[in-house]
């Protein structure tokens, strides 16, 4: 059965910095990855989508890696922005199976 | 901008009290799940859909929770009887099965009150 876990939970940064956020997947055959933003009453936002058989995704200031032997994705945010406190979530997408989704990390940029 | 709408944004009911959650998936998607979503238990999977056939329900309590497609442009999950332990934000999502560069695309979901 697959799991993903998410770390930090949690994280506090000042704006300016870059960050990285971890993903974590126990079963490496899957068909994509993906990481979505939640904001406060808000639905899910997809923002980077890795195909099986990329190793990584940018867009803009973000730039997501996936290493499937290893089980791990990472999302990059590149010079953090207040606009950027959410929580992030990702999500692996097995063969055949459905989307399953990590616990989150909640992030907070402070001005 | 293509989008998947859900209606109602709130609902607050008593206990004992018949639930309908709607949602309009993105035109041609073909696939659409419905998601519970609690501070407690995260994002749980209560069911899917591909081409409007139920696919796994297995995360719906089936002696109260139903969820039907009667058409492409529309699915429903209903409560009944609700109860508080039902009370949480639901989430409908619709994508494109067997295409892996086909982002999930999710509501703004239905945050439900039993009261």
């Amino acid at each position: 059965k697959q799991e993903v876990t998410q770390i930090p939970a949690a994280l506090s940064v000042p704006e300016g910095e870059n960050l990285v956020l971890n993903c974590s997947f126990t079963d490496s055959a899957i068909y994509n990855l993906q990481w979505f933003r939640q904001d406060p009453g808000k639905g899910l936002t997809s923002l980077l989508l890795i195909q099986s058989s990329q190793r990584e995704q940018t867009s803009g200031r973000l730039n997501a890696s996936l290493d499937k032997s290893s089980g791990r994705s990472t999302l990059y945010i590149a010079a953090s922005q207040p606009g950027d406190s959410a929580t992030y979530l990702c999500a692996v997408n097995p063969w055949g199976q459905n989307f399953v989704f990590g616990p989150g990390t909640r992030l907070s940029v402070l001005p | 901008d293509a989008r998947v709408t859900q209606t109602p944004r709130h609902k607050v009911t008593e206990m004992g009290q018949e639930v309908t959650m709607r949602c309009q998936p993105i035109l041609g998607h073909n696939t659409v799940f419905w998601y519970r979503q609690t501070m407690m238990q995260g994002l749980e999977l209560l069911a899917y859909f591909r081409n409007r056939a139920p696919l796994d329900d297995s995360g719906m309590p089936k002696d109260r929770f139903s969820a039907e497609m009667p058409d492409a442009t529309l699915a429903t999950l209903k409560i009944q009887p609700s109860e508080p332990r039902d009370s949480a934000v639901y989430f409908c999502a619709s994508g494109l099965a067997h295409a892996n560069n086909s982002p999930l695309h999710f509501g703004n979901g239905t945050r439900l009150t039993v009261t």
